[in-house]
């Protein structure tokens, strides 16, 4: 039972142009989201998140967008760099168990310079 | 900055032996979260430690076993390993504080079961 998909394993972006990761989840116990982004060998690293009381959340290049009807949140990326190429997880947590959080499985995006 | 340290970072055992990986949180940090990530799957929640307590549990085998220490490190032992235990095993600390709690993940123990 996939709480939280990604259903796009990978996706493949030119340099300088918007990256969008989707995400849907089936938990509508689920009010809390994040970003994690995680490279080769490394552990996950936290990108951004979003609370349900908003629908949109922005960082520098990084902003995460929910719609809590649909149940989908999103995260654009502009511009893409290079650097930017990585696996990036979706997650949510519910309640005030803000640590034990429920991944999807991961999209790879691949920037080219 | 100090990351979060997990040891070993690669670990080969048989089946049937057992196991215990380490993880030592960033200083100051007083919650401990340890996650399992098998081949092409998504980490999957075992158990978190608050305070040296035991806060949340997840889908941990009755075989793993887990405690925090008084010195807030945190030790993930694994009995009569199988197969299917061969994962990436990630440890996380934070600093607990609601809504605006951020998990630092350490590099993982690859565990590989012969």
């Amino acid at each position: 039972d996939q709480q939280v998909k990604q259903n796009s394993p990978s996706l493949s972006v030119q340099e300088g142009r918007i990256s969008i990761l989707n995400c849907d989840y089936t938990n509508s116990m689920f009010d809390y989201f994040l970003w994690y982004k995680k490279y080769p060998a490394e552990g996950p690293t936290f990108l951004i998140s979003i609370s349900s009381i908003k629908d949109k959340n922005e960082d520098g290049r990084f902003t995460v967008f929910l719609n809590k009807s649909a149940k989908h949140l999103s995260l654009h990326i502009v511009p893409s760099q290079p650097g930017d190429s990585a696996v990036y997880f979706c997650a949510a947590s519910e309640g005030t168990s803000y640590g034990k959080l429920t991944f999807g499985q991961g999209t790879i995006l691949t920037v080219h310079p | 900055a100090a990351g979060v340290i997990q040891s070993p970072r690669h670990l080969i055992k048989e089946k049937r032996e057992t196991a215990t990986l380490k993880c030592y949180p960033i200083p100051r940090h007083d919650t401990v979260y340890w996650y399992q990530q098998g081949p092409g799957q998504d980490p999957q929640f075992l158990i978190s430690f608050y305070e040296k307590m035991q806060s949340d549990k997840g889908s941990i085998p009755d075989r793993f076993s887990a405690q925090q220490f008084s010195d807030y490190h945190s030790e993930l032992n694994m009995s009569s390993l199988e197969l299917g235990d061969s994962a990436l095993y990630f440890c996380a600390s934070s600093l607990r504080r609601g809504e605006n709690e951020k998990l630092f993940f350490g590099s993982g123990t690859q565990l590989s079961v012969l």
